[in-house]
């Protein structure tokens, strides 16, 4: 029962442009989002997270969107960089501790 | 500097032969837990503990122990490994969650392990 999903396994853009990531969730008890980045070889590291009280966190080229009615979150990457390319997991928690984590997808940027 | 720390980074073992992989973390954090990462299914969490003698389980537990006994080392321990325990495991840790504070996790660098 996979409670965070993240539909897209990959996506590729152009350096420059704007990369958008999506996630989707079911439980409504989740009131903390997160977004990890992956490199090869390497454990995830923190990207972003945002809370159930807000619907938008910026720092700096990352930005994330919560949409609570229709449990959806997304990551804008602005403007996407050869670097950014990893695999990007959307997590999310609630009040017993618990994070689940989507099944990743792999942005590749091209330069 | 802050860090969590694995071992080992690789281990190929054979079905039955208990096998223990160590995780040490320095930022006295409380909260420790160990993810197993599949394709197609993302971080599953095994087991985890909110501080030292209190340890529960994750969506995955089955075939998997572990133990805390200090706050820096929570060691994850496959006491008859099967290969579909062929994975690769992260352990994470991040403080006591307060009203307000980050859920962040800092993880290891990653154990994979192959069971044949």
């Amino acid at each position: 029962d996979q409670q965070v999903k993240q539909n897209s396994p990959s996506l590729s853009v152009q350096e420059g442009r704007i990369s958008i990531l999506n996630c989707d969730y079911t439980n409504s008890m989740f009131d903390y989002f997160l977004w990890y980045k992956k490199y090869p070889a390497e454990g995830p590291t923190f990207l972003i997270s945002i809370s159930s009280i807000k619907d938008k966190n910026e720092d700096g080229r990352f930005t994330v969107f919560l949409n609570k009615s229709a449990k959806h979150l997304s990551l804008h990457i602005v403007p996407s960089q050869p670097g950014d390319s990893a695999v990007y997991f959307c997590a999310a928690s609630g009040d017993n501790n618990d994070m689940r984590f989507g099944a990743g997808t792999r942005l590749t940027v091209k330069p | 500097e802050a860090q969590v720390t694995q071992n080992p980074r690789y281990l190929i073992t054979v079905t039955g032969k208990k096998l223990t992989v160590t995780c040490s973390q320095n930022m006295n954090h409380e909260y420790m837990s160990w993810y197993r990462q599949d394709p197609g299914l993302g971080l599953r969490q095994i087991y985890y503990s909110m501080n030292v003698e209190v340890t529960d389980k994750g969506d995955v537990p089955e075939g998997y122990k572990v133990s805390r006994k200090e706050k820096r080392n929570f060691p994850l321990i496959l006491e008859s490994p099967s290969p579909n325990q062929t994975s690769l495991y992260f352990c994470a840790s991040r403080p006591e969650i307060n009203r307000g504070a980050s859920y962040e996790q800092y993880f290891g660098p990653g154990t994979r392990l192959t069971v044949t």
